[in-house]
């Protein structure tokens, strides 16, 4: 069965400090992945996306993604977050479907 | 430069009530989705239109969930006789390509339904 994984729901960390925020999939095709971020009371917006090419991916917001498709994985990474990361971010991927989405991952930043 | 809106954003309905749940996405847009995201959890695919064409609807939880999208614009979610397991906030996004797999899909704010 086609599914994605992120390990951690809640993931806390102080203002300027790194995050890694972890994604795994499973499927039998070739997938495209994305990962989308939705603030309260509002729609997901795209983050970034992996079609093809190179399997490091820069998106919005200093936000970038490594593919590793030996590992099935696509985690989503930022150097230094802001309070206003705070949201909740979804992995999601598609292959021979529309889009199958993790459950997510509530970042919390603390100033 | 409108995004993708939905209508109402909120809905409470009592059990057994019909409801309906209106999608206008981006203007020509070709492609459509409906998504029920539960509590705590991710979105779940629901249904999917090329125009006016529903190609997909393998996600329909029961046959009390019915979609349309008859000029291939704006498409409305109708759920009939609801229950408390209805409660969800229902997502409506739009691709302006046919590739239901490859493209960016934009979303709406969402319509969150509690059925008391």
């Amino acid at each position: 069965a086609q599914s994605v994984t992120q390990l951690d729901s809640q993931v806390p960390v102080f203002e300027e400090a790194p995050v890694e925020l972890r994604c795994n999939y499973s499927s039998s095709v070739s997938v495209y992945l994305f990962w989308y971020v939705q603030y309260p009371n509002q729609g997901l917006q795209l983050l970034l996306k992996y079609l093809s090419g190179s399997t490091l991916v820069k998106g919005i917001n200093g936000f970038e993604a490594e593919f590793n498709k030996s590992q099935t994985s696509f985690h989503l990474r930022k150097p230094s977050v802001h309070i206003s990361d705070t949201a909740e971010y979804f992995c999601a991927f598609s292959g021979n479907t529309p889009l199958v989405f993790g459950k997510g991952t509530r970042l919390s930043v603390i100033a | 430069g409108a995004g993708v809106s939905q209508s109402p954003r909120y809905k409470v309905a009592k059990r057994g009530q019909d409801v309906a749940l209106r999608c206008d996405p981006i203007s020509g847009h070709v492609s459509l989705f409906w998504y029920q995201q539960a509590l705590g959890q991710g979105p779940e695919f629901l249904t999917y239109f090329q125009n006016e064409a529903q190609l997909d609807k393998s996600g329909l939880p029961s046959d009390r969930f019915f979609a349309e999208r008859p000029e291939g614009s704006v498409s409305t979610l109708k759920i009939q006789r609801t229950q408390q397991e209805d409660s969800a906030v229902y997502l409506c996004a739009s691709s302006l390509v046919a590739d239901p797999s490859s493209y960016e899909q934009y979303f709406g704010p969402g319509t969150r339904l509690t059925v008391t």
